[in-house]
């Protein structure tokens, strides 16, 4: 059983187009996040939701919209494809801080080539 | 706000021998989480060990270890016993223990190991 799940792994667009990417967890967690791995392997957050609601927006650009029609679920869509969206994003889980176990689990990444 | 640094971007050991990557943190939280991930080349982030800054002992789970030093800020990762399979990029992340559930990461150390 995966325990986060993104889809797709490999995702090839031009320029202009508008694309999504889903991701779902079956931990029971309550936390979901976005991250973004840059060509130079830098992880940085891009979003944060609690329980469905966003609780972190780290600068990032209007045309990514993050939804979570659930909490077992987190998708991001991106509007308006440019080429420096090229990158591997990956999807997290997590337990609330306080827990033993806190660490986040990660799914296994869509790498996004905008040409 | 909390910044990881890791010095070396790249390290190299010889099979079956012991090899300590560096990080050390920028923090002014008394308590939060520390990690050491590792990405292989199948890109999937995978949980090596954790530590709670709360907790004086090292942490160790088989033959990795760390040298957890709270008052130098400091969290380096002993690979004992160095294998083929420990080749990948090795990522240290932060996190708050409350507050912003998000995991800051260093800039990642990418370890090779020779046969």
């Amino acid at each position: 059983d995966t325990a986060v799940s993104q889809t797709p792994k490999y995702l090839v667009t031009q320029m202009g187009n508008d694309k999504s990417i889903k991701c779902e967890q079956n931990l029971g967690h309550d936390t979901m996040y976005w991250y973004k791995q840059d060509s130079k392997k830098f992880l940085k957050i891009m979003f944060s939701y609690n329980n469905k609601e966003l609780i972190i927006n780290e600068t990032v650009p209007n045309r990514f919209s993050p939804k979570s029609p659930d909490k077992a679920h987190l998708n991001l869509h991106i509007n308006s494809l440019e080429l420096g969206d090229s990158a591997v994003y990956f999807c997290a889980s997590s337990p609330p801080s306080g827990h033993t176990n806190t660490e986040a689990f990660f799914g296994q990444g869509t790498r996004l080539t905008v040409v | 706000a909390q910044t990881v640094t890791q010095s070396q971007p790249e390290m190299s050991v010889q099979e079956a021998e012991t090899v300590t990557l560096s990080c050390t943190y920028d923090t002014s939280e008394s308590d939060y989480y520390l990690f050491w991930y590792k990405q292989p080349p199948s890109r999937q982030m995978i949980l090596v060990i954790r530590q709670e800054a709360y907790k004086q002992q090292n942490a160790t789970e088989n033959r990795f270890s760390v040298n957890f030093q709270k008052a130098a800020k400091s969290f380096s990762l002993k690979i004992s016993d160095s294998q083929l399979g420990d080749a990948a990029m090795y990522f240290c992340a932060y996190r708050s223990w409350r507050g912003a559930q998000k995991l800051v990461f260093g800039q990642g150390t990418r370890l090779t190991i020779n046969p």
